[in-house]
């Protein structure tokens, strides 16, 4: 399986701030990868696929980058909603999709 | 898009749970579907697979053998029956509706509310 691992697993921000979080693949996986995001006792929320394509209705404060096996996750000012978990997602190899262990954004 | 689970709940270690999803707003029986579970307080952890029509059926290792994942098109509804269940088992499962596209691969755009299966004596 793809082991993915992001960084930080939390980090305590202020609103207004700019905020990256990466993600790095054990391996290769290309474009391949996803970013959610998930608010307390609710399911995720895609944001982010093919590394970089924004969903549909998500804020353009938020984007992604990287290709190969590095990525980033960038909240350009940071609002009062993102406070959440976010979490990367590999889709290059399947059906084994696996996810990094998450990135909890708090408040300072 | 809707998916609506139902069928979690409290189980003994070694009983049995079938959930199911009912699916609405789109075409249920052309796209591929998956269950991903996440212990509480915990990541995500993808469960199951099966394609549009059935088949091909994937699981992840750890629950290969004791759940099965079936869908029946004709009633828009996915199901995971869980059978042998033991205490790491206990999670929210959430069925997802599986994106694609040749350029960006699978993305998950639409998941359930999620079930709470609780496995404890």
């Amino acid at each position: 399986d793809v082991q993915m691992t992001q960084s930080p697993s939390s980090l305590s921000a202020s609103v207004g701030d700019r905020v990256t979080i990466t993600c790095r693949a054990s391996q290769r996986i290309y474009t391949y990868l996803n970013w959610y995001q998930q608010k307390p006792g609710k399911a995720p929320k895609l944001l982010i696929y093919a590394a970089s394509s924004l969903q549909t209705g998500v804020p353009s404060r938020f984007s992604g980058s990287g290709s190969g096996a590095d990525f980033t996750l960038t909240i350009s000012s940071l609002q009062s909603e993102d406070f959440a978990t976010y979490y990367c997602q590999q889709t290059y190899i399947t059906p084994q999709i696996t996810f990094g262990g998450g990135t909890k954004v708090e408040i300072k | 898009v809707q998916l609506v689970e139902s069928g979690g709940g409290l189980v003994q270690p070694g009983g049995s749970l079938r959930l199911s999803c009912a699916a609405s707003g789109f075409t249920f029986s052309t796209y591929e579907m998956n269950w991903v579970r996440q212990v509480p307080g915990k990541g995500l952890e993808w469960v199951s697979y099966i394609s549009s029509g059935g088949s091909p059926i994937f699981y992840a290792d750890a629950v290969k053998g004791r759940f099965t994942i079936s869908r029946d098109n004709a009633k828009n509804t996915l199901y995971l029956q869980m059978n042998s269940l033991r205490a790491e088992d206990t999670a929210v499962y959430y069925c997802v509706r599986a994106d694609y596209s040749e350029s960006s691969g699978y993305y998950w755009g639409h998941w359930g509310q999620g079930s709470l299966v609780t496995v404890s004596s």
